[in-house]
This record gives structure tokens, sequence and C-alpha cells, in this order.
């Protein structure tokens, strides 16, 4: 199937930062969903998006559905400590039963 | 409510026995799915169930992996003769319909192999 490439692997940014990480494919998507995975605990869906150009927001997170459906973004604005986690991105195609996961982004904040 | 229930939430077992793992989906949802997680690693998709529909089996490494679905409802996955490289993290997640609907995962049942 195919791959959906994340990056960065990982961040380590200051309390207050602004984050930015995204996703891309050679191929089409017709969902993207970006979860995020606490240590011991399954992912959790923070934002979902079904239709390119999309912009949705939660709270302090903004996710875009690139316009080409071949890539997405999520930003998180003012990190807290509470933002520590791996995100991952994930893609799901008209042709495919599976949700395709990115290999995660692991986000560190230093107080 | 209830979300996706996995268990054992840990097991360690030696190399050449057998396991099973198991999934109580969340109530209703009709798609379940099996991953693996290895240590520092994404999401490998394993196994995939919609409904009464054939499951997709195609993520299954070996023929050493195998899932059921009994009525439509709890999964329990297999492994047979128990290998090092089978150690990982095993998640289970369920949506509501199984087309682009957004996946519910349960914490993973955490499989050493010794």
């Amino acid at each position: 199937g195919q791959q959906l490439n994340q990056s960065p692997q990982s961040m380590f940014i200051q309390e207050g930062e602004d984050v930015s990480m995204n996703c891309t494919s050679s191929s089409i998507f017709n969902t993207w969903l970006w979860y995020k995975q606490d240590p011991g605990e399954g992912p959790v869906l923070l934002i979902a998006l079904y239709k390119a150009g999309e912009l949705t927001s939660n709270g302090r997170l903004t996710a875009q559905f690139g316009i080409t459906r071949k890539d997405s973004f999520l930003n998180i604005s003012a990190s807290i400590p509470s933002d520590v986690g791996i995100y991952f991105c994930a893609g799901h195609q008209y042709n495919n039963n599976d949700m395709r996961f990115g290999a995660g982004t692991r986000l560190t904040v230093k107080p | 409510g209830a979300g996706v229930s996995q268990s054992p939430s840990n097991k360690v077992t030696e190399k050449g026995k057998d396991v099973e793992l198991r999934c109580d989906p969340i109530s209703g949802h009709t798609a379940l799915y099996w991953y693996r997680q290895s240590l520092g690693q994404g999401l490998e998709f394993l196994i995939y169930f919609q409904g009464n529909s054939a499951p997709d089996k195609s993520g299954l490494p070996s023929d050493r992996f195998s899932a059921e679905r009994t009525g439509g409802s709890v999964s329990t996955l297999t492994i047979q003769r128990t290998q090092q490289e089978d150690s990982a993290v095993y998640l289970c997640a369920s949506s509501r319909a199984g087309d682009n609907s957004p996946l519910h995962f349960g914490n993973g049942t955490r499989l050493t192999v010794t």
C-alpha cells in the first residue's frame, strides 16, 4: 500500500512555541486524520479532514487537507507540556480497507 | 461510555508458544482493525473486519498470524509459535462504518517474547 511520509521525526521545543508537522504521499487520499499517542495508550483522534482544502481547528490545533489531496499539515500553537507525545497522521483511500499511518512525530516540550 | 477494550494489557511469553490477544470494540461499530506497533515505530496494518464480509488479511506478516471476529463483535488475534521479532504493541481499533470513519483505539497489548 501507499506510504505516508511524515516529518519531522522528532521535535524539541520550548513551552509557548508553535509547532508544525506534515504528511505527504504520492497518492491521493480521501480522508486525512491526525492522532496523538501518549505512552502506554492507544492513539487518540485529534482532527479529521474529509474535503480537499478543508482547514479545521480544535482548540490550539489546526489541520489542513491539502488541495492536491496528497498532503496534510498539523499546527499546534502556544505549546504546553501536556502536548508531549507522538503525533501520527493517517489517511484513507477509496480502494483500500485499511487506514495508513505515518511513522509519527515525537514532540518534546521543555518547560 | 465504554471505549475499545483490549486484554491482556501485557503479555510475556516464551519463544515458540502460542498467544491470544482479545479486543472488545465499541458497541455498534461494524469495522474492526488490528495494527502492530514496534518500539518507536508507526502503526503497521494487520487485518480488517467489516460486518459479515470476508476479512482483509493482506497485512498479516506470516501464516503464524490469524484473527477471528465472532458474532461481529469481539475479536481475537492469535500468534502461533511466537518469535522474538513478534514483540510489539498490538493495537485494536473500531469504527462506525469502516469507510472513512475515524478509528477509535484501545490501549493495546504489549507482547514480549523471550
